[in-house]
């Protein structure tokens, strides 16, 4: 049973940037697809953008400028880096597995970690 | 990017009702659809994919329909465990879009 868990610091400056990690244990970063998709204080979700396990990724335009996601194999993670946040992404942040090899839907989900900007 | 809008945002239903989720896209996406059932708290759960397909273990109270723009998720016979609230995604293009989201509550 794959199982995700995100880990990173839950307060970041404004400015700074925000820097997340996601564990796969029970299972391989192979043939998957891997994302990062945010949960605002007010609900909506949006998808921040994937990395495959060949390493190929693509962004969500909207932080494309300031979004970069990355694999290690070694350590079966991958991880995120959104630079020059601002009190906007503010929210909790989710990795998720693509359903079945795919990037049709996502179906396992970590537990998410809220992160909070703030001067 | 291809916006997702679903209706009603919110809505109250009783145990044993019948309920239908509606979700319209911005532009056709065929049926690469997929509907997800988040409770407080918790993580988003994969529910439907290709519009319609159940993911195992999902209760066959669900069912899902739709092509094109106009999709829905049913729930035939409401039971306690369904509250939450219910979201819809489209993978047809990139970047990938959710709508708003569904309460249904008691």
């Amino acid at each position: 049973q794959v199982q995700l868990r995100e880990s990173g610091p839950g307060l970041v400056k404004t400015s700074e940037t925000l820097s997340l990690t996601c564990n796969v244990s029970g299972g391989s970063l192979s043939s998957h697809y891997w994302s990062w998709i945010r949960q605002s204080p007010g609900g909506g979700l949006e998808w921040l953008g994937y990395i495959y396990y060949s390493g190929s990724t693509n962004y969500n335009p909207s932080f494309e400028s300031r979004l970069t996601i990355s694999l290690d194999t070694s350590k079966n993670q991958f991880s995120l880096k959104l630079s020059s946040v601002t009190a906007a992404d503010t929210a909790l942040y989710y990795c998720a597995r693509g359903f079945s090899r795919l990037d049709y839907g996502m179906d396992v989900w970590g537990q998410g970690t809220t992160v909070t900007v703030s001067s | 990017a291809i916006r997702m809008t679903q209706s009603p945002s919110s809505f109250s239903a009783s145990i044993g009702d019948r309920v239908t989720i509606t979700c319209r896209a911005s532009q056709g996406i065929s049926s690469y659809l997929a509907w997800y059932q988040q409770k407080p708290g918790k993580s988003p759960k994969l529910l439907v994919t290709a519009a319609s397909t159940l993911q195992s273990g999902v209760p066959s109270r669900f069912s899902g329909s739709g092509s094109g723009t106009d999709f829905s998720l049913t729930i035939s016979c409401l039971q306690s465990d369904d509250f939450a609230t219910y979201y819809c995604q489209q993978y047809y293009d990139y970047p990938r879009t959710f709508g708003q989201g569904t309460r249904v509550e008691i």
